[in-house]
């Protein structure tokens, strides 16, 4: 069965750091780009950053440039999200989602994560 | 960016009936490599992730009911669900991923009438 599952979220205060994780299993994990999309409590969804299936690009919303990193660990069928420089509107649940292809270019999502909630809070 | 328009807001239909979603982009997400329209409708349940539905506009997912179908081109496109289920009960989302950052509309929430 193809699935991901998100974990590493939990409360921290703004300007903290927290390091999001999203275990594969089901498919060739290394053979498909991976994204994170976020969705603030209550509102709708926000693509976050992309990964191409061998690490070597990746692609930011402007929201998250230069505080945020997406990585890749192919030996353990793995993808992180590191995100500093926490802000309150950073508050959402975090989805790992599957691109169809190796490329984040042109890919849809087509499985997701259960989802790991990250609230930014003093 | 693209931005992602869809309407309306919030839908009530009947059981068996139809129900339309439209969805307009601000620009064409038309990918010529392919000749395909980079469009993706998701359905998302309360507590669970979205799910794919539809793709390339028009491409139902494996596994997806066929009373869902997907049209349009360019900048404007439906999602039909011909004969309304109870299950069907959703916010439904259509997204563009022709060009980053990836962008969904603001999500159409649909009842039973």
């Amino acid at each position: 069965e193809v699935q991901l599952l998100d974990s590493g979220g939990g409360l921290v205060q703004p300007g903290g750091s927290l390091r999001l994780s999203c275990a594969a299993s089901g498919f060739t994990f290394n053979s498909y780009a991976m994204n994170w999309v976020r969705q603030a409590p209550g509102k709708g969804l926000e693509w976050v950053s992309g990964i191409t299936s061998s690490g070597g690009a990746t692609s930011y919303a402007d929201s998250v440039k230069g505080r945020f990193t997406i990585s890749r660990d192919n030996s353990k069928n793995t993808l992180y999200l590191q995100m500093n420089s926490l802000r309150a509107e950073d508050t959402a649940v975090y989805y790992c989602a599957k691109g169809d292809s190796e490329s984040y270019l042109y890919s849809l999502f087509d499985i997701w994560g259960q989802g790991t909630m990250v609230t930014v809070s003093s | 960016d693209i931005a992602m328009t869809q309407s309306p807001d919030s839908l009530a239909v009947s059981l068996g009936e139809r129900a339309t979603i439209n969805c307009k982009s601000s620009q064409s997400v038309l990918y010529s490599s392919n000749n395909k329209n980079c469009l993706a409708w998701y359905q998302q349940k309360p507590g669970q992730p979205p799910k794919l539905l539809i793709f390339w506009a028009s491409t139902r997912e494996s596994g997806v009911p066929d009373r869902f179908s997907g049209s349009g081109s360019g900048t404007d496109f439906t999602l039909t669900i011909s004969s309304l289920q109870a299950e069907d009960v959703a916010l439904y989302y259509c997204q563009q991923y022709y060009n980053t950052p990836y962008t969904f509309g603001q999500g159409t929430k649909l009842e039973i009438k």
